[in-house]
């Protein structure tokens, strides 16, 4: 089955700054790569995602990569400001038969003003 | 649209008795996932139901854990005789289709004492 890791597992950047959060994922098949946020006590919330045919996708302050070759996948977070603070997880989908999401552990961003 | 909603908010239940968690998904889901997240953890996939049929239970122990959608209500996680071990928040998701991203209800936070 699919394997995501995901580094750093906590990361702490001053306010203005960039933050790069990467996964790697062991399924070749894999081809739906969603990024969710998560502030202290509340739900994931889905912030940006990726499919294979795409290398790159851009929401404003927030980039997603995708190197399918590698495995691997990242998050940008340009110009941080504190309410970006939060536990990020990113995610592969598997799609060998009827698998869920396979979340990896989470990064911990602190975003210091 | 209410989104996916998730009750009780706040579950305590003591060593040996049942806990039912329930959640409604988003409507026009018809794909429901049960999470579970201890602290400090990441996502840890458990269930995933459609309408009447459980489609993975790869991830929720055999003994004391089930997990139903039926064809009029919402889906529920149903715990027996809950030990300590069992205290988390459980996370219910819904996604209209495969390959698409997950909404999150509010979680059900269970304390076991």
């Amino acid at each position: 089955g699919e394997n995501v890791e995901q580094h750093p597992s906590t990361l702490s950047v001053q306010e203005g700054d960039s933050a790069v959060i990467k996964c790697t994922y062991s399924d070749s098949a894999s081809n739906y790569f969603p990024w969710y946020k998560q502030e202290l006590g509340k739900r994931p919330q889905l912030i940006i995602d990726i499919r294979s045919n795409v290398g790159e996708k851009k929401d404003q302050r927030i980039a997603v990569t995708l190197n399918k070759t590698a495995k691997h996948f990242s998050l940008h977070i340009t110009e941080t400001q504190p309410e970006d603070s939060a536990v990020y997880f990113c995610a592969a989908d598997d799609l060998v038969g009827n698998t869920p999401l396979v979340f990896g552990k989470g990064t911990r961003l602190s975003v210091i003003a | 649209n209410a989104g996916v909603m998730q009750n009780p908010r706040h579950l305590v239940r003591r060593r040996g008795q049942e806990a039912r968690l329930r959640c409604s998904p988003m409507k026009g889901h018809s794909h429901v996932y049960w999470y579970r997240q201890l602290p400090e953890e990441g996502l840890k996939f458990m269930v995933y139901l459609q309408k009447e049929n459980i489609i993975d239970e790869s991830g929720m122990p055999k003994e004391r854990f089930s997990a139903e959608f039926p064809k009029e209500g919402p889906s529920i996680l149903r715990i027996q005789q809950v030990v300590r071990g069992d205290s988390a928040a459980y996370f219910c998701a819904s996604s209209p289709r495969q390959n698409y991203g997950y909404t999150f209800g509010s979680g059900t936070r269970l304390t076991v004492v």
